[in-house]
């Protein structure tokens, strides 16, 4: 069983169109994450969820926005997609903040033509 | 400047070699280090954390300076399957909901 899994693992649209990327762990962690891995490959956090509850926004456009139905799912919702939105974005989870291990989702590669 | 420094490399070792890395971290409310491991189109893992007093793990050794604000890392005895690239992470203490990443220094062990 994988312990974070994401889908889709590859996503090409078009500008301007609306996508979804869902996110689930089965490691009953109580925090998740969303990080984007630019074409430079730096991980960079963007978002941070505890408990269902927003912890962190890392100056990411409103573009972006996150949805926890529940402590095990965090999905990504984006709006209206440009080029430089290109990345491999990651989710992950941890227990209880990080002090101890973050366990990656296998990333989404999202291509904007 | 970025927040946790590593050089890129590529580092190209043979099987067999000791390769060590080395990390700078520029925010003294660091807390929490570790050493994550990235295969090539893969999501990053945890290879190992890093404590003060230093750590081993087999073939791998962490090291933390904290006065010079510094983390490095050993491999010894270097396998083809060590090839990957080895990121530096650190969390804040006023934060603990993040990780920071370095960019990441490159491995390439050939036979």
């Amino acid at each position: 069983d994988t312990a974070v899994s994401q889908t889709p693992k590859y996503l090409v649209t078009q500008m301007g169109n609306d996508k979804s990327i869902k996110c689930e762990q089965n490691l009953g962690h109580d925090t998740m994450y969303w990080y984007k891995q630019d074409s430079k490959k730096f991980l960079k956090i963007m978002f941070s969820y505890n408990n269902k509850e927003l912890i962190i926004n890392e100056t990411v456009p409103n573009r972006f926005s996150p949805k926890s139905p529940d402590k095990a799912h965090l999905n990504l919702h984006i709006n209206s997609l440009e080029l430089g939105d290109s990345a491999v974005y990651f989710c992950a989870s941890s227990q209880q903040r990080l002090n101890t291990e973050a366990f990656f989702g296998q990333g989404t590669r999202l291509t904007v033509v | 400047r970025k927040e946790v420094e590593q050089d890129p490399g590529p580092f190209n070792v043979p099987e067999g070699a000791t390769v060590a890395f080395n990390c700078t971290y520029s925010n003294s409310a660091s807390q929490s280090f570790f050493w994550y491991r990235q295969d090539c189109r893969k999501e990053p893992k945890l290879l190992m954390s890093v404590y003060s007093s230093g750590n081993e793990d087999g073939r791998f050794t962490a090291q933390l300076n904290r006065a010079s604000q510094y983390i490095s890392l050993l491999i010894r005895d270097s396998k083809l399957s060590d090839s990957a690239t080895y990121l530096c992470v650190v969390t804040l203490f006023y934060n603990t909901d993040k990780l920071i990443f370095g960019t990441g220094t490159r491995l390439q062990v050939f036979p």
